[in-house]
């Protein structure tokens, strides 16, 4: 099975500034999806980004990119030029590469990201 | 614009209660998945069903049925409503390989916010 951690419960970085929220997982497998999610108080869950691990160059969408560290399990997010609607839940994600049937996401417990102004 | 739809928003239901959870997807995807959220646990799946009429368990399914009957529509059925069953229901649908950055993603429903008393 697999495990996807999220150390950080709760983060608050000032309006502009770059904010890093860390993840790492734990699995046996090779082949794989990783997500990063964001939930507003809207409760609707947006995807920000994703990464397949057989590729090594990082994913980037606009200020959204990420540092997937293969060996380390390690899928961090970097907001920068933070915006006042990038606050959130952020939750890191894990799928097993589908092959014929989807086993869905593994998700961490989630990140509270505040961004002040 | 993919819509993933859940029927209500808020619902108030009593102990001992037969309850329904209904979601509809207008993308025609093969996959659907019914997740509970509850704070400092993130997402946890209950129940998917990769095409009609197959359903398979996630990690916490006890005290909980499925049904998907149509491609559209996959339900969650609480035999008997407890008060631990009180949480956040997400409803999420996505086609063959949403995993890949060449399809389209796992897309999510608002959610339902069930209180059992």
């Amino acid at each position: 099975a697999q495990t996807v951690t999220q150390s950080q419960p709760e983060m608050s970085v000032q309006e502009a500034e770059t904010v890093t929220l860390s993840c790492t997982y734990d699995t046996s497998e090779n082949n794989y999806y990783l997500f990063w999610y964001k939930q507003p108080p809207s409760r609707q869950m947006i995807l920000v980004i994703r990464q397949e691990a057989y590729k090594q160059q990082n994913a980037t969408e606009n200020r959204f990119s990420v540092n997937f560290q293969k060996a380390a399990k390690s899928f961090s997010l970097k907001i920068s030029d933070s915006q006042l609607g990038d606050t959130a839940m952020y939750f890191c994600a894990f799928m097993k590469h589908w092959g014929g049937g989807a086993d869905g996401l593994t998700f961490g417990k989630g990140t509270h990201l505040i961004i002040q102004p | 614009d993919v819509k993933v739809t859940q029927s209500s928003r808020y619902l108030v239901k009593r102990t001992g209660e037969k309850v329904f959870l209904e979601c509809v997807q207008d993308m025609d995807h093969e996959n659907m998945f019914w997740y509970r959220q509850d704070p400092g646990l993130g997402l946890r799946l209950i129940y998917f069903s990769y095409d009609v009429k197959m359903k398979e368990k996630g990690d916490i399914p006890e005290g909980y049925s499925v049904s998907r009957e149509k491609k559209e529509r996959f339900s969650l059925i609480l035999e008997s409503a407890s008060t631990n069953q009180t949480s956040m229901y997400l409803c999420a649908s996505g086609g063959r390989d949403f995993g890949s950055s060449y399809n389209s993603p796992l897309h999510f429903g608002n959610g339902t916010r069930l209180t059992v008393t």
